[in-house]
């Protein structure tokens, strides 16, 4: 099974700020997941990659598939990016072994 | 397109009761997923489909059915109630396996 550890847990920033948060896992996968859950509840999906970086707006993703490591990044982060980000990593290839294993998440509140 | 829906979004239950969480998606995804979240713990994924008439046990299933007759329908039953199925109950789909997951809204479960 794939271990998925997220770091920090929880992290404060004031509006403007760089945020980083970090997924490592310790088997080799095909896919990684980063997802966005609100405070109400509802999660999205923020990025899918298995190799590189991808951006979207003010949010970054990177993976280093020898090292087992992604980080998210979120620059010029703002009040409405407060929420639980979440890692998840899929292990297998192909489509018969479609299962996700997630981190705990990081809680990120960013102050104005 | 709706997305994917799930019904109800609150449940109260007494041990020993069954009941059906209902889970569709209008976006002819092959791929539906059941998840719990649980305070402190990452998603776990209870059974998954990957498409009409095929589903298959992910990392939680005891005391969980499903079935897929549809592409549309991915509805979770519980057997019995017990209090240790108290839990935030996710239902996603995705058009494969190497694709971004669509969450539902999520039904709060409550067992008494």
């Amino acid at each position: 099974k794939n271990e998925v550890e997220q770091s920090p847990q929880n992290l404060t920033a004031q509006e403007g700020e760089f945020i980083t948060i970090n997924c490592s896992y310790s088997v080799g996968i095909s896919a990684l997941h980063w997802l966005q859950q609100h405070p109400g509840g509802g999660i999205v999906s923020l990025f899918m990659l298995s190799s590189g970086k991808k951006k979207h707006g003010r949010l970054i993703a990177t993976i280093n598939i020898q090292e087992k490591h992604s980080s998210l990044h979120i620059t010029a982060s703002h009040p409405r990016d407060s929420a639980v980000y979440i890692c998840a990593v899929r292990s297998g290839g192909g489509g018969s072994n479609y299962k996700l294993t997630f981190g705990k998440g990081t809680l990120l509140t960013v102050n104005p | 397109n709706a997305g994917v829906t799930q019904t109800p979004k609150f449940q109260v239950l007494k041990t020993g009761q069954s009941m059906t969480l209902q889970c569709a998606q209008d976006m002819n995804h092959e791929y539906m997923s059941w998840y719990r979240q649980d305070p402190g713990m990452g998603l776990r994924l209870i059974h998954y489909s990957v498409g009409a008439g095929i589903t298959d046990q992910g990392e939680v299933p005891n005391g969980y059915n499903v079935s897929r007759s549809t592409t549309e329908d991915f509805p979770l039953r519980l057997l019995s109630a017990a209090p240790s199925q108290t839990s935030v109950y996710f239902c996603a789909s995705s058009y494969s396996g190497l694709w971004a997951q669509y969450f539902g809204p999520g039904t709060r479960l409550l067992v008494l």
